[in-house]
Parts: structure tokens; C-alpha cells; sequence
């Protein structure tokens, strides 16, 4: 079963307008979110990340809000750039491990 | 800091074959995980070993597949028998428990087998 989800695979936007990415997980065990970016043929890279504790982390033109009550969290690019373009991946872990539960990504194309 | 490197890059071979992919992960990381990134599953976590010690080998997807670490600075992810089912892309990746900021992945092995 899949813990975490990510049901859209792609998404195209407009450079300079709003890409929203979104991301739902099943285990309420979880309670550290993240977000990675991964370029073809390269490992995925840590992008932003937001506790529990928390509904919302900024980090630039990148931020995750967090909905526990709907178990569901999402990623706000603005404004978007050609250089966007990659595969984002939502990540959770939870219950006192180090293990990193990973969706199955959206790749996100930006066109000029 | 060179980050984890993993070894090979690419690897194509017969299916019934072994396979055996390396990993090191970057220094005074206790905590190492490999994945296995599929379309259809996305990155599924094989197994991970904290402080050289496996402690979830739940995601390794049957015996043909099995994986070690006899030191800090080197693990091995091995099929033995290869099937072409295992064609995918294998990441390793390492952490220092508790920093909070995830991990820090390989560039991975793109393992096809025929």
C-alpha cells in the first residue's frame, strides 16, 4: 500500500505563474514532511521540509503548507522558472525512525 | 565533501547473473538507505542500516536480493539471480540521524538486465 501519494505524475506551467504540487499521505504516525527535486540522471535533492508542529515553511520562492486534519500537504512555487523543471518527490517519516517514505513523484515542466 | 558515490553508473547484464552494486556514503553519516525508483512505485526503500546494523529489510522484495555494510564507509546491494523485473534505477543514499534535513543520495545505478 502506498503511504504517501502523489496522484498527479505531471504538471506544465507557465514560467512567472504559481506551481502547486500536492501530496497526500495515509499514516498519521507521520510527523515530518519533505520535499525533493531530482534532475535526469541525478539523485533527488532536498528541497524544503516542514514539521508537524508547523502548517507552513517559506524558503524563498519555495513554500510547503500542512494540513494534518486532511493528511494531505502541498508545495507552492512562485514564481516559477525554466530551471524548475524536474521531477518533485514528497517524503514523510515518522515514529521515531529515520526512515524516509517517498510518493511517486510529479514531474513539473515550466515553458517560457 | 565528494557526497555518497555509487558504483556503477550503468550496468546491463543477463538476466540469471549477479549483480552487485557499492555504495559509500559521505563521511560521519550513521545511517545509509537504498532505493529502488520505478515509475509505477516511485523511490521504495529496500532496506537501511543505521551504525552498520540493518534495522528495516521489510522493502527488500525477496531472497534473490540481499545487502551489507562491513563498514562505515562501504555497503553492497547484490541480486543474485538477476530477472529483468529488477530493471530500475538503484539510489543510495546517507544521513546523520537526527539532523532533520533528509538525506543526501547518490547519483544512482541504472541497472537494466535482459
Amino acid at each position: 500500500d502506498q503511504q504517501v501519494k502523489q496522484n498527479s505524475p505531471s504538471l506544465s506551467v507557465q514560467e512567472g505563474r504559481i506551481s502547486i504540487l500536492n501530496c497526500d499521505y495515509t499514516n498519521s504516525m507521520f510527523d515530518y514532511f519533505l520535499w525533493y527535486k531530482k534532475y535526469p540522471a541525478e539523485g533527488p535533492t532536498f528541497l524544503i521540509s516542514i514539521s508537524s508542529i508547523k502548517d507552513k515553511n517559506e524558503d524563498g520562492r519555495f513554500t510547503v503548507f500542512l494540513n494534518k486534519s486532511a493528511k494531505h500537504l502541498s508545495l507552492h512555487i512562485v514564481p516559477s522558472q525554466p530551471g524548475d523543471s524536474a521531477v518533485y518527490f514528497c517524503a514523510a517519516s515518522g515514529g521515531n525512525t529515520d526512515k524516509l517514505i517517498f510518493g511517486t513523484g510529479t514531474r513539473l515542466q515550466v515553458f517560457p | 565533501d565528494a557526497g555518497v558515490i555509487q558504483s556503477p553508473r550503468h550496468e546491463v547484464t543477463e538476466m540469471g547473473q549477479e549483480v552487485t552494486l557499492r555504495c559509500k556514503p559521505i563521511s560521519g553519516h550513521n545511517s545509509l538507505f537504498w532505493y529502488r525508483q520505478t515509475m509505477m512505485r516511485g523511490l521504495e526503500l529496500l532496506i537501511y542500516f543505521n551504525n552498520n546494523v540493518p534495522i528495516d529489510d521489510s522493502g527488500m522484495p525477496e531472497d534473490r536480493f540481499s545487502a551489507k555494510m562491513p563498514n562505515a564507509s562501504f555497503s553492497t546491494l547484490k541480486i543474485q539471480p538477476s530477472e529483468p523485473r529488477d530493471s530500475a534505477v538503484y539510489f543510495c543514499a546517507s544521513s546523520y540521524t537526527g539532523t532533520g534535513y533528509g538525506y543526501t543520495f547518490g547519483s544512482g545505478t541504472r541497472l537494466t538486465v535482459v
